[in-house]
């Protein structure tokens, strides 16, 4: 069925240094991609998005790269920070659908060292 | 503006009860969509209401059921739990349905089941 997925179930990065979190996706047919930031005790919470006609995207100190020849999906954080610490959560909608279904992945914790 | 608002925070049942989960929509949002999160895992997607129609449902049993109100709140009915039920639940709203609208999640009602 389908599924996203995600490589590492934990990261542990240095203050300052980049991370990189990875996702694979099993839908070839998936439209649009997204990932969520999750803390303790609250919802997820919208980072970015990249929809399937585009490679990459940035935002702010975030970029995400989509490869849909590999149906992989990262997210880039530039110069962690103590408050970057949370689960991040690749998610795909199916495309064509009708509706607002999310799937998502099991999700990386991202533990950043000062 | 308030953001997603969910009601109990925190909510202990007994296995064969009946719980129901509430949740008020961003204002202005007409789409409400459930999701359950088992400790350790991302969302699974239950339903997803526009404008008091149901537009989509996940693999979940039909002691799940949902509705939506005229002023688009919405609230979850779980009949019968189990202990398997015990998840952290959120709500998820947006201004209308298909992939891409952004989501805008709620903190969550933590349901335990004993």
């Amino acid at each position: 069925g389908e599924s996203v997925g995600l490589h590492l179930p934990t990261l542990s990065v240095q203050e300052g240094d980049n991370s990189i979190i990875n996702c694979a996706y099993s839908n070839s047919a998936s439209d649009y991609f997204i990932w969520y930031k999750q803390e303790s005790g609250k919802g997820p919470q919208f980072i970015i998005d990249i929809r399937s006609n585009m490679d990459k995207r940035q935002g702010q100190r975030v970029t995400v790269l989509l490869n849909k020849t590999v149906k992989h999906l990262s997210l880039q954080i530039a110069a962690t920070q103590p408050g970057d610490s949370a689960v991040y959560f690749c998610a795909d909608t199916p495309w064509g659908g009708a509706t607002n279904k999310l799937i998502f992945g099991t999700g990386t914790l991202l533990a950043v060292q000062p | 503006d308030a953001g997603v608002t969910q009601s109990p925070t925190h909510l202990i049942k007994t296995r064969g009860q009946q719980v129901t989960l509430r949740c008020s929509p961003i204002s202005g949002h007409k789409s409400v969509s459930w999701y359950q999160q088992v400790l350790g895992q991302g969302p699974q997607f239950i339903f997803q209401y526009y404008e008091k129609e149901e537009r989509g449902r996940g693999n979940f049993p039909d002691r799940f059921s949902a509705r939506q109100f005229p002023n688009y709140s919405s609230e979850l009915n779980v009949n019968a739990l189990l202990l398997g039920d015990s998840a952290l639940y959120l709500c998820a709203s947006s201004t209308g349905t298909g992939p891409f609208y952004e989501q805008y999640f709620g903190p969550g009602t933590r349901l335990t089941v004993t």
